[in-house]
């Protein structure tokens, strides 16, 4: 059984500041990981996927793996209220195509 | 890029019909598609696997004679809800991987998403 875990939320935090939202699971062949955001009613979007340990940069967005404390994180810097959103966390497990596992997400709440 | 079209958008029926969704591939071919649900305030949890050409794949605890899946072509997959009760009120997505199979380096093209009331 696949578990992905993430703190609900709401996280608040100032405009301007880093946001840091985390992420564990428990199948340790997991491959493939990925953040979405989600907004209210809405399908999600892919934010960053990541495979290997280590950082992974894109623009505001930086995901980090570890894959032998079965960790996964996402920051988000220079904050904006555009950023308000639930964030998922999702994993993919083998070669195959199976659908992926999502965690049930961490409320972003950017205070302007 | 890839698009998954999903419809409708929403609907409303009322407890004891039955309501289709459908999710179109409009620029690929899509031989599998996944369907999730998600409740407020929950994750999206896989239903079931739908493959052209074949039997649909259930996940735990997922009635299939309750939601009946159609992969008739390799851009068309339906869900339908059979006799809906309130408790089937949520929000349906369908989402298609990458072509290429996995492990996956490219995102799932999700479908808009339905959300389904049941009076």
């Amino acid at each position: 059984q696949k578990e992905v875990e993430q703190n609900s939320g709401p996280l608040s935090v100032p405009e301007g500041a880093i946001a840091s939202l985390n992420c564990t699971y428990s199948d340790r062949v997991s491959q493939s990981f990925f953040w979405y955001r989600q907004y209210s009613g809405k399908s999600p979007e892919l934010i960053m996927s990541i495979y290997s340990n280590g950082d992974k940069e894109d623009g505001r967005f930086t995901a980090q793996l570890n894959k032998a404390s079965q960790y996964v994180s996402l920051l988000i810097r220079d904050s904006q209220p555009s950023d308000s959103a639930t964030y998922l966390c999702a994993l993919h497990s083998g070669g195959g195509a199976d659908g992926l596992t999502f965690g049930k997400g961490t409320h972003l709440i950017i205070q302007p | 890029g890839a698009v998954v079209s999903q419809h409708p958008s929403w609907v409303i029926c009322k407890s004891g019909t039955s309501v289709k969704i459908e999710c179109r591939s409009l620029d690929f071919q899509a031989t599998t598609m996944f369907w999730y649900r998600q409740f407020p305030k929950q994750s999206l949890m896989l239903m079931a696997t739908s493959n052209e050409g074949s039997k649909a794949t259930y996940e735990q605890g997922v009635e299939k004679d309750k939601f009946l899946i159609n992969h008739a072509s390799l851009t068309l997959s339906t869900l339908t809800v059979t006799s809906a009760h309130p408790e089937d009120s949520s929000f349906y997505i369908c989402s298609a991987p990458p072509t290429g199979g996995g492990p996956y380096n490219s995102p799932l093209h999700f479908g808009n998403g339905t959300r389904l009331t049941v009076t």
